[in-house]
């Protein structure tokens, strides 16, 4: 148990469908974030929130939306994928800013997303 | 901005010998150090972290890593591995200063013969 629970832990979605990815942190940080995860590359920084503001987009496709309606959850939405975003999707969270836990990340269990 | 290497992309060792995982990380001024381990299909887990004071530091499962700032860098060892202990292993460094976000080294896929 690592403070940040995902949900679904798996997910096949087809092309054309619409679905959500849920991330709840239980830690009391203020910052959120969401990675991606594939074979055979590094990890990819896609966006983060402090303070429920989004502060980083790193060139992600506008098919995929993210939402973090408090400092405790997050969500990403997906709409029209591609095979290739099959990933492995990590939400974390940090409390940004503190000295004292120096800024230290804490990820979920990650939820595997099949496009097919 | 920070940056780190991890410049073993697979590590092969046999149960009950030592590990020495490698880290080198580029940053300025005293940084922010952690080590993540991730088993197939699970997110990452916290092994350990520095921030300042000792620089040999304890973490979980029997690990520890030792920051050296002439050598920029922050290894982890543990003593005996266990069949257990086969997974990705994450170095990151984050800035003690200006942006809050660790940056990820590539892993080090550590592999445990019998």
């Amino acid at each position: 148990e690592t403070g940040v629970t995902q949900t679904p832990r798996h997910l096949v979605m087809g092309m054309t469908n619409k679905k959500s990815l849920k991330c709840e942190q239980h830690l009391g940080h203020n910052a959120m974030y969401w990675y991606k995860q594939s074979a055979k590359k590094p990890l990819e920084l896609m966006f983060v929130y402090n303070f429920k503001e989004q502060t980083e987009n790193n060139s992600v496709p506008s098919r995929f939306s993210p939402e973090c309606p408090n400092s405790s959850h997050l969500f990403l939405h997906l709409h029209t994928l591609q095979p290739e975003d099959s990933a492995l999707y990590l939400c974390a969270s940090s409390q940004a800013g503190s000295s004292l836990s120096g800024n230290t990340i804490y990820f979920g269990e990650g939820s595997w997303l099949t496009v097919v | 901005a920070q940056s780190v290497t991890q410049p073993d992309i697979h590590i092969t060792v046999s149960e009950g010998a030592s590990l020495e995982l490698r880290c080198n990380y580029s940053y300025g001024a005293t940084p922010y150090l952690f080590w993540y381990v991730q088993s197939p299909g699970q997110g990452l887990q916290l092994l350990l972290k520095y921030f300042s004071g000792d620089t040999l530091v304890q973490g979980i499962k029997g690990f520890e890593a030792e920051f050296k700032r002439s050598q920029s860098s922050f290894n982890l060892r543990k003593p005996s591995v266990h069949w257990s202990d086969a997974a990705e292993y994450f170095c990151a460094v984050g800035a003690s200063g200006g942006s809050y976000i660790p940056t990820f080294g590539r892993g080090t896929s550590l592999i445990v013969h019998p």
